[in-house]
């Protein structure tokens, strides 16, 4: 499968501990954007990348938050010190350069208790 | 700041029926997206709109583009249950990438 995977699918974590997620974008894609949903709500940006190089961060991404795409292939998204109101589902898209379309992977959703 | 706007947010609908969904966006953008979303899972995308005036369908669905009223349509023909869903629509920024999405339309179809 060629898709966008995204690494774990669910997440359960006590407030106050950290958690990481990975996502996998299509392998020739450059881009590689983190969105975040909330029950009943549409998707909600929060990073991008193009290439290794992170282009812009919404507000919405404090500092408790941290993305990164080292080699420009793979991205971790990092939650430090959870709340109960990271519970969401954490979304990652890739796409290509002059391709305008965002594929979506899975999601990971992630329950902070 | 860009907001999308979508209505109806729930629309219930017998099969066989025709319904259109309406998307609003509040500034310039030559780009608008429709994405499905089945419960649980991530997003399907449905149709992408490059310019003022294009169409596109793919089988009971249609989704158009008016960039001058800042509008989208998606138009479903001949409902059937398969077609229930929560249907997004999104806007990029000019000179940015970022997608900024509506806040759904969920849509169940009945026999």
């Amino acid at each position: 499968d060629t898709g966008v995977s995204q690494d774990p699918r669910h997440k359960i974590t006590k407030r106050g501990q950290n958690v990481t997620f990975r996502c996998d974008p299509i392998s020739e894609h450059n881009r590689l954007y983190w969105y975040r949903q909330t029950l009943g709500q549409g998707p909600e940006f929060l990073t991008y990348f193009q290439n290794e190089a992170q282009l812009e961060k919404s507000r919405l991404l404090s500092d408790r938050f941290s993305a990164e795409r080292p080699k420009g292939s793979f991205s971790t998204l990092e939650i430090q010190r959870t709340e109960q109101g990271d519970s969401a589902m954490y979304l990652c898209a890739s796409s290509l350069d002059g391709v305008y379309e965002q594929y979506f992977g899975p999601g990971t959703r992630l329950t902070v208790t | 700041e860009l907001k999308v706007e979508q209505n109806p947010l729930f629309l219930s609908m017998q099969e066989g029926k025709n319904y259109t969904i309406y998307c609003n966006y509040s500034t310039t953008s030559d780009r608008l997206y429709w994405y499905r979303q089945d419960p649980g899972k991530s997003l399907e995308s449905l149709f992408v709109l490059l310019s003022n005036g294009a169409v596109k369908q793919e089988g009971r669905l249609m989704a158009s583009l008016d960039t001058k009223a800042r509008l989208s349509t998606l138009h479903i023909t001949a409902a059937v249950h398969d077609l229930s869903a929560t249907y997004f629509c999104a806007v990029d920024m000019v000179l940015a990438d970022k997608l900024i999405f509506g806040t759904g339309t969920r849509l169940q179809v009945f026999p």
